[in-house]
């Protein structure tokens, strides 16, 4: 079945530091791709997607391309801010036999230093 | 505001007991699904729902059940909930309709079984 690696943490950044958070992915289809972040005490949101190979998703200055070649889509941020620390999960979408399952990593903590 | 609504936020039963976590959407998505989240595994599909009426079994239903009556509700019902139900859930709606659509979260319910 489809399944989500991504890299355990915590992960503790200072401020303005450079991001990479590492997701794989397996899956027998062409999914779309997903990060979502949990910010302490919420639900989950939408960080950015994309739906095809090369597509990049960006947002809030994160940015992660789906790499059809290596089965990835590693989120990247330039420069951390505190307000970044929370959870961030990597995601798959595959609407074989309809639906919107999603299959999630395990979630990597992110915790930002000043 | 776009949302979807879970209650309670927390809940502490005691084995056994019977209880119904409420879901209610307000954008007429039609599919619906709840997910537990447990440390060191990420989030896992328990029920899903396609529309009204409509319900399938996830990853991981046992013990679990759910309704579709109407469109926006999808409340999750633990018939003689067992400590290893205790958890973090969420529910999720989206769109059927178009490619791999958003999906939102409720802000989680975080119940404990003694």
């Amino acid at each position: 079945g489809d399944s989500v690696t991504q890299m355990e943490g915590p992960v503790t950044l200072s401020e303005e530091a450079f991001l990479t958070i590492n997701c794989t992915y397996t899956a027998t289809g062409y999914p779309s791709l997903f990060w979502y972040v949990q910010y302490p005490g919420e639900g989950l949101q939408l960080l950015l997607k994309a739906t095809k190979a090369d597509d990049k998703g960006s947002n809030k200055g994160f940015e992660a391309t789906y790499r059809k070649e290596t089965t990835s889509f590693h989120l990247e941020k330039g420069s951390v801010q505190v307000s970044d620390s929370a959870v961030y999960f990597c995601a798959l979408s595959d609407r074989r036999g309809g639906g919107n399952k999603l299959t999630f990593g395990t979630g990597t903590q992110l915790k930002v230093e000043l | 505001e776009a949302q979807v609504t879970q209650n309670p936020r927390y809940l502490i039963t005691v084995t056994g007991k019977k209880l119904t976590v409420t879901c209610s959407q307000n954008m007429n998505h039609e599919y619906m699904s709840w997910y537990r989240q447990d440390p060191g595994l990420g989030l896992r599909q328990i029920y899903y729902s396609m529309n009204v009426e409509v319900t399938d079994k996830g990853d991981v239903p046992e013990g679990y059940k759910v309704s579709r009556k109407e469109k926006r509700n999808f409340p999750l019902i633990l018939e003689s909930p067992s400590p290893n139900q205790t958890s973090l859930y969420f529910c999720a709606s989206s769109l059927l309709q178009g490619v791999n659509t958003e999906a939102f979260f409720g802000q989680g319910t975080r119940l404990t079984v003694v």
